[in-house]
Order: structure tokens, then sequence, then C-alpha cells
């Protein structure tokens, strides 16, 4: 069974439009994140949820809009589309220990879905 | 803030040889974590090895082993006896031990090292 797992893999859209990623893990962590990978490669972190409860906003535009129903998913969606926002999403999870303290530190990552905006 | 430099965007070694990549990063904290990810073409984020900074010896997975210089907060990758499956994108990670709030969680990358194996 793959341990973070998200759908679509491949999305391909027209400007303007509205889609959603959707992101599940079964590792039983507490804490899942958006990361968004550019066209240099680069990883940057968008959103972290623990509990349902969001930790960390880094500034991304309200357009992208991370929706929990429970634990174990943390959806993405994205309304009005535009050009730069083609690049590959990757969901991830971790354990957290305690208040205020990491457990390994190590975060899990999904295969990544990589979003076309013509 | 914390930031993490690799400074080689690209590689290359000679199949069964070693190679070592390299990884600086900035930062005021004295425990953290710091964790070398693989991403080959398949685009799967792989962690490769990794180093609490609280421990001293240096962590090594298999053919993998990383040289933890703190003082000089350096975070370098050996790998040894390169294979073809090891060419990918390297990245460099940081993560603090302790979270605060606002900014928990956050693994900050480097740019990345393209490893390309010959051979």
């Amino acid at each position: 069974d793959t341990a973070v797992s998200q759908t679509p893999k491949y999305l391909v859209t027209q400007m303007g439009n509205d889609k959603s990623i959707k992101c599940e893990q079964n590792l039983g962590h507490d804490t899942m994140y958006w990361y968004k990978q550019d066209s240099k490669k680069f990883l940057k972190i968008m959103f972290s949820y623990n509990n349902k409860e969001l930790i960390i906003n880094e500034t991304v535009p309200n357009r992208f809009s991370p929706k929990s129903p429970d634990k174990a998913h943390l959806n993405l969606h994205i309304n009005s589309l535009e050009l730069g926002d083609s690049a590959v999403y990757f969901c991830a999870s971790s354990q957290e220990r305690l208040l205020g303290h990491s457990d390994t530190g190590e975060l899990f990552f999904g295969e990544g879905s990589r979003l076309t905006v013509l | 803030a914390q930031t993490v430099t690799q400074s080689q965007p690209e590689m290359s070694v000679q199949e069964a040889e070693t190679v070592t990549l390299s990884c600086t990063y900035d930062t005021s904290e004295s425990d953290y974590y710091l964790f070398w990810y693989k991403q080959p073409p398949s685009r799967q984020m792989i962690l490769v090895i990794r180093q609490e900074a609280y421990k001293q010896q240096n962590a090594t997975e298999n053919r993998f082993s990383v040289n933890f210089q703190k003082a000089a907060k350096s975070f370098s990758l050996k790998i040894s006896d390169s294979q073809l499956g090891d060419a990918a994108m390297y990245f460099c990670a940081y993560r603090p031990l302790f979270n605060y709030g606002g900014s928990q969680g956050n693994l900050i990358f480097g740019k990345g090292t393209k490893l390309s194996v010959k051979p």
C-alpha cells in the first residue's frame, strides 16, 4: 500500500478553471503538508495541517486553499488557475511527537501531481 | 531565517566511483535535523539519509554517508560505489528540532544537485 497517495498524478487545464488535488496518508501521521516544485526544481512549503488546524501558510495566493476533512486527508483546491500555477505539487506527512517537538523529523512524500495550465 | 545552499547544480560520476555532494546551511538553532532526499526521474521524493544535529557521529546508510560539520554548518553526502540507479536530483534539507508557533514542520530545501552516473 502506498503510504502517501495523491490524485490525479497529471492534470492539464485551462486558465481560469478551478481544480483540486487530493492527498491521503495511511501512516497514522498527525501533520500533512503541501509543497510546490517549480520548473527549476525548487521545493517550497505552501501549507501544513496538524490535527485539522492550519499551522503554516507561506503567503501563497488566497486562490489556493487546503481542506482537511480528517487527519488522513489534505486536499488542495485552486481557484482561477493562472499560467504561473503550473508546477508539481507534493503532498507529505509526518508525525509530531508532543507539543513543539518533531518525532524523527522525516517527511514522507507522495509521488507528486504535475499541474499544467494552458 | 534558515537557508540551505547547494553550490553544485550538476555533478557527474563514473559508475563504481565515489562522489561527494556539498551542502551548507544557515541557522541560529542548536538542535535540528538535516536530510538528503533523492528525486529520480520518476519524481518520487525518497529519503536517503538523516542526521540529528545533537549527534556527533556521522550517519551512514549502506553506500551513503555524510560528513557533518556542525561548526562549519556543512552537511555533505558521499556516495560510494556509484550505481546507474543513483542518477537523480539530490536535495539537502533542514528542519528545526523544536517547533515554534508559525514555523512548525517547515522542511527547508536547497536548490538541488543533478547527479549523472556514467557507465
